[in-house]
């Protein structure tokens, strides 16, 4: 149980064009989902938590009108990365913390963007 | 803010070698310490935890010791094997993991050889 999934695991898009990133818990529900962003050999950097049906909070620097997170439901949260640029590729990656639970964060696989 | 700092890798053993991956962290209160791992296309995973000062976390061999005087959780294994290699991330936060974001250390490459 409490496997997160993420969707797409890699994708490639052009310049000025927007991105959507999904993340799904898939046998639990959500009360909060967390986005992490990650450069190579650094390490993951808290972009955003969200919870459900309500606006998502952004960490210091994060451009909330670039990242647009939506939690419509309790097992459903995404990632917009909007007029996408080459300095927003990186490796994404959501968590999701369970109802009840309030103790661990289960991690999605990552999703690899390149923006050429 | 708070941070935490964790060698550098990759870091290459024998198999049934000890395995040391230091891990120190500046937090302004008392956080909460994990250890997570994250094999080859996979997600991170939890593997161990400690709450409070002077816990041990244990989980599948690895061990680690909250230490509040030298703010380090270092994580150890007394014989490391092959399906060990992966990369190992130290990581703090305030709420036990669910309720807040984590800060984590860059992670560890850990490279077991048979």
């Amino acid at each position: 149980g409490a496997v997160v999934s993420q969707h797409p695991s890699w994708v490639i898009c052009k310049s000025g064009t927007s991105v959507k990133i999904e993340c799904r818990s898939l046998d639990f529900q959500a009360t909060t989902m967390f986005w992490y962003r990650q450069f190579p050999k650094q390490s993951l950097m808290l972009m955003a938590t969200s919870n459900e049906g309500s606006k998502a909070t952004y960490e210091q620097g994060v451009e909330k009108d670039k990242f647009l997170i939506n939690h419509a439901s309790l097992t459903l949260s995404t990632l917009t990365v909007t007029s996408a640029h080459p300095e927003d590729s990186s490796f994404y990656i959501c968590s999701a913390s369970r109802v009840g639970s309030g103790q661990e964060a289960f991690f999605g696989q990552g999703t690899r963007l390149t923006v050429v | 803010g708070d941070s935490v700092t964790q060698m550098e890798g990759p870091v290459t053993l024998s198999e049934e070698a000890f395995l040391t991956i230091n891990c120190t962290y500046t937090a302004t209160g008392y956080p909460s310490l994990f250890w997570y791992v994250q094999y080859p296309g996979e997600g991170l995973q939890l593997l161990l935890k400690a709450t409070k000062a002077d816990d041990k976390g244990s989980n599948k061999g690895f061990e680690a010791t909250y230490r509040k005087e030298t703010t380090s959780f270092h994580l150890e294994k007394g014989s490391v094997q092959v399906s060990d290699s992966a990369v190992y991330f130290c990581a703090l936060t305030y709420s036990g993991g669910g309720a807040d974001g984590l800060t984590f250390g860059k992670g560890t490459h850990l490279i077991i050889q048979p």
